[in-house]
């Protein structure tokens, strides 16, 4: 199966700084989700975005397939963005393969 | 609301124990997806159903076991617990086998005392 690889793995953010999350992948893709966990473990859907590039509110989301990576922007970032990024793939039919995820703390 | 429910949310039990937890998708979705995240670990893949058949299996051990009902609701059934199977369990959903959005549940969380 593909492997997925996050960067980086912890980030700290002083409050209304911007930021890039980065995820490869080993394999092309057609299924590609951000995902953010928050402090009380639930999993939030950000984006399916298998190319392309997508926005909401404060976060914006781009795919290049053809190169095998994906990049999640938060811009002035609030300390409710901390928690846990993850960003998934898959391939073929097999399902959803998750990254290790990158740990953010946003820090008032 | 994501529209998949997963019950309990909590769930305290003793070694040797034998647990049940239910998911119900999201409504018309006939896939149902089990995953369990460890402490500070990635979401591992335990087994995918769809509309009753089981469709894909993963890390799963031999002491958990799953299925999907009818109704499409599923239930992931964990025996002979151990201290390392403490965990959150997630169940996702999707409208038809693979590809498309994966909607998660708010998850169990497992604590095996």
């Amino acid at each position: 199966g593909i492997q997925v690889e996050q960067s980086p793995p912890d980030l700290i953010l002083q409050e209304g700084a911007n930021s890039t999350l980065r995820c490869n992948f080993s394999d092309s893709v057609n299924n590609l989700q951000w995902f953010h966990q928050n402090p009380w473990g639930q999993l939030i859907n950000l984006f399916y975005i298998p190319s392309g590039t997508k926005q909401n509110g404060r976060l914006s989301a781009t795919t290049v397939a053809t190169e095998r990576y994906s990049l999640l922007y938060i811009s002035s970032s609030q300390t409710t963005d901390s928690g846990v990024y993850f960003c998934a793939g898959l391939s073929g039919n097999t399902p959803l393969v998750f990254g290790k995820g990158t740990r953010l703390s946003v820090i008032a | 609301d994501s529209g998949v429910t997963q019950t309990p949310k909590h769930l305290i039990t003793a070694t040797g124990q034998r647990v049940t937890l239910r998911c119900s998708p999201r409504s018309g979705d006939l896939s149902v997806y089990w995953y369990q995240q460890s402490l500070d670990q990635g979401l591992q893949f335990l087994i995918q159903y769809y509309n009753g058949e089981e469709r894909a299996k993963g890390n799963i051990l031999e002491r958990f076991s799953a299925q999907q009902f009818p109704d499409l609701h599923s239930e992931l059934n964990l025996s002979s617990l151990e201290l390392g199977d403490s965990a959150l369990y997630f169940c996702a959903s999707t409208p038809f086998g693979q590809g498309k959005s994966y909607t998660f549940g708010s998850g169990t969380r497992l604590t095996v005392v």
